[in-house]
């Protein structure tokens, strides 16, 4: 069973850099087909796609975040990053990481869809 | 970006009733949308897939359907553990985008 779970400061004070890490058990990093993705939800709000990463390094991120994100990942520790730099108060949410299953193939589909198939407990990260 | 609309933002049922929430997309998705569960203080949990597609170990008293621009889904008898938030998603294009969420309570 593939577990996530997100790690890093809940404090982020406003212009700092969020950093967050996705630490994967139960699988491997390195698996074909999936992808390794951030989203995040404000306080009492909806979820909101950050971006996401491949083992191979490739990544693609959310455009109204695109200036401010770097996500990474380092196969050796089954593990990946996000980066938020110059924060403010807007940026306070639950970040959440998940696993993309990039090769779930439906009938009615001609190409293979994404699902957000495992999901991390999710960490408050305040900016203040 | 291909915007996710689901009216209403909340919905009031009963026990045993057979529940239908919406979600619109502003384009064209064939059958790339998904839906997910959340209760609160919990992360989403996947329930279907390909708009029609039931995940492994979701009962099936929950069921999707539409295609193109309009999807429902469908909760035949309503349980207590069913009240909960519920947001689709569209896989078709990135940047991936969530519906914001049709909130079921109690009546």
């Amino acid at each position: 069973q593939v577990q996530l779970q997100e790690s890093g400061p809940g404090l982020v004070k406003p212009s700092q850099i969020l950093s967050l890490t996705c630490t994967v058990s139960g699988g491997s990093i390195s698996s074909d087909g999936y992808y390794w993705s951030w989203i995040r939800q404000h306080p009492g709000k909806g979820l909101e796609w950050i971006g996401y990463i491949y083992y191979s390094g490739s990544a693609y991120y959310n455009p109204s975040l695109k200036s401010r994100v770097t996500i990474s990942i380092d196969t050796s520790k089954n593990q990946f990053s996000l980066k938020l730099s110059s924060v403010t108060a807007a940026d306070t949410a639950v970040y959440y990481c998940a696993r993309v299953d990039s090769e779930v193939v439906v009938a009615a589909n001609p190409e293979p869809e994404e699902i957000f198939d495992y999901w991390g407990h999710g960490i408050l990260v305040t900016v203040s | 970006d291909i915007r996710m609309t689901q009216p209403p933002s909340s919905l009031s049922a009963s026990l045993g009733d057979r529940v239908t929430i919406t979600c619109r997309t502003s384009h064209n998705i064939s059958s790339y949308l998904n839906w997910y569960q959340q209760k609160p203080g919990k992360a989403p949990k996947l329930l279907i897939y390909g708009a029609s597609s039931l995940q492994s170990g979701v009962p099936s008293r929950f069921s999707g359907s539409g295609s193109g621009t309009d999807f429902t889904l469908t909760i035949s008898s309503l349980q207590p553990e069913d009240f909960a938030t519920y947001y689709c998603q569209q896989s078709y294009i990135t940047p991936l985008t969530f519906g914001q969420g049709t909130k079921l309570e109690i009546k």
